[in-house]
């Protein structure tokens, strides 16, 4: 059965700084893995797209890498800004189902 | 923990019939429900916004009358796609929060694959 998960669930970083949130999952048969963003009183906004035979993508000061074989993606976000507070969601595709992490709420302190 | 229940999980229908996709909150009433929907190897796209008792908030491009929502009680949001043709097969998912805030967890169903033959 696939699980993802996500570590941190929060995290609280002063702005500038560059940080990373992680996403495992266990099982690496996966079609693509995405990164969404959720803003308060929002719906999801999608960030970075990765398909299984990708290994990074860039958005800006966005950076995805996926690592299949260990079952890890990370998001990777530069420079951070206030505006980057938010609730990042990590999910992988597999068969017909979308499996989500349960997110890591980002605080970026001005 | 909260539990979003999405049905059906993967349906085939023929091209001019309606297909209804059912959200519901199993555990927990759901003031604000999300739809979403993913063609193949594309990002998963808002398609609208709808709140209990209220008509839905539909993002720019997608026809209002052509996927009809309907959140008549807390716990059930449904999505009919109207006249169906093969360009609307994709997947579709619902998501659903108790509040309308940023503490307020979003929890998500397992998707419908839509196939119009």
């Amino acid at each position: 059965k696939q699980e993802v998960t996500q570590i941190p669930a929060a995290l609280s970083v002063p702005e500038g700084e560059n940080l990373v949130l992680n996403c495992s999952f266990t099982d690496s048969a996966i079609y693509n893995l995405q990164w969404f963003r959720q803003d308060p009183g929002k719906g999801l906004t999608s960030l970075l797209l990765i398909q299984s035979s990708q290994r990074e993508q860039t958005s800006g000061r966005l950076n995805a890498s996926l690592d299949k074989s260990s079952g890890r993606s990370t998001l990777y976000i530069a420079a951070s800004q206030p505006g980057d507070s938010a609730t990042y969601l990590c999910a992988v595709i597999i068969d017909y189902q979308l499996i989500w992490g349960a997110g890591t709420k980002l605080i970026i302190k001005p | 923990g909260a539990v979003v229940s999405q049905h059906p999980s993967w349906v085939i229908c023929k091209s001019g019939t309606s297909v209804k996709i059912e959200c519901r909150s199993l555990d927990f009433q759901a003031t604000t429900m999300f739809w979403y929907r993913q063609f193949p190897k594309q990002s998963l796209m808002l398609m609208a916004t709808s709140n209990e008792g209220s008509k839905a908030t539909y993002e720019q491009g997608v026809e209002k009358d052509k996927f009809l929502i309907n959140h008549a009680s807390l716990t059930l949001s449904t999505l009919t796609v109207t006249s169906a043709h093969p360009e609307d097969s994709s997947f579709y998912i619902c998501s659903a929060s108790e509040q309308f805030s940023y503490n307020s967890p979003l929890h998500f169903g397992n998707g419908t694959r839509l196939t119009v033959t």
